[in-house]
C-alpha cells in the first residue's frame, strides 16, 4: 500500500506557466513531510520540511503547503532552470518514504 | 555542508559476481541509509543503520547486504549480482531522524 503518492507523474510548463505538484499521504500522525529536488545523474537535494497543517514554506519561486491529508508544491512563473524531478517524501519512524516523483519540464 | 560521496558514478559488473557499493560521509552523522531508484517505482529503501555495526533491512532488502565497520562508511553488498538489480543506488545520510538527510551523487550499476 502506498504511502505517498505524487501527482501528476510529468508535468510540462511554458516559462511563466505556474502551477502546481500535488503529493498525498496515508501515514498517520505525521511526523514531517519533506519536498526535495533532483536533477538527472545526481541525488535529491532538500528543499523543505513541512510539519503541521496550515504550514507554509518559501523559496523563490516554489512554494510548499500542508493539509492533513496532501501537500502541493506551487511553482510561480516558472524557468527552464526549475525543469527537475520533485519528490515528496514523509517520515515514518525510522527512515524516509519517498513518493515515486513528478518530473517539471520548464521550455522557454 | 555535510558531504556523501558515493565511490564510483558508474559500474558495470557481471551477473553472479560479488559487489562492493561504497558510501562515505564527513559530517559524523549516526544515520545511514541505501536507497535504489528505478523508473516508475521511486527511491526503495534497501537497509539503513543507526549506528556501527548495526543494521536494520528497509523495504526490499532480499539479494542485499550492508556492512558498517566505522561510522563514516556504510557499504551495500551484492553477494552474487542479478540482472534485476540493475538500477541506481543512493546513499544517504542524517543527523538523527530524518533531519539533515543527505544524498551521495548515485551510483549506476549495470549487470550483465
Amino acid at each position: 500500500e502506498d504511502q505517498v503518492t505524487q501527482s501528476p507523474e510529468a508535468l510540462r510548463l511554458q516559462e511563466g506557466e505556474s502551477s502546481s505538484l500535488n503529493c498525498s499521504y496515508t501515514v498517520s500522525g505525521l511526523r514531517g513531510l519533506f519536498w526535495y529536488r533532483q536533477d538527472p545523474g545526481k541525488g535529491p537535494e532538500f528543499l523543505f520540511t513541512l510539519y503541521s497543517a496550515g504550514e507554509e514554506k518559501e523559496k523563490e519561486r516554489l512554494k510548499a503547503t500542508l493539509t492533513k491529508k496532501e501537500s502541493f508544491l506551487h511553482i510561480t512563473a516558472p524557468k527552464p532552470e526549475d525543469s527537475a524531478t520533485y519528490l515528496c517524501a514523509v517520515w515514518e519512524g525510522t527512515a524516509l518514504i519517498f513518493g515515486k516523483g513528478t518530473t517539471l519540464s520548464v521550455s522557454s | 555542508d555535510v558531504k556523501v560521496t558515493q565511490s564510483s558514478r558508474y559500474l558495470v559488473k557481471r551477473t553472479g559476481e560479488k559487489v562492493f557499493l561504497e558510501c562515505v560521509q564527513d559530517m559524523d552523522h549516526e544515520n545511514m541509509f541505501w536507497y535504489r531508484q528505478d523508473p516508475g517505482l521511486g527511491l526503495r529503501l534497501i537497509y539503513f543503520s543507526y549506528d556501527v555495526k548495526m543494521k536494520e533491512k528497509g523495504d526490499i532488502p532480499e539479494g542485499y547486504s550492508v556492512s558498517r565497520e566505522k561510522k563514516e562508511r556504510f557499504s551495500l553488498i551484492l553477494e552474487s549480482a542479478s540482472t534485476n538489480q540493475t538500477s541506481m543506488y543512493l546513499c544517504a545520510s542524517s543527523l538523527g531522524g530524518p533531519f539533515g538527510y543527505t544524498f551521495g551523487s548515485g551510483t549506476r550499476l549495470t549487470v550483465v
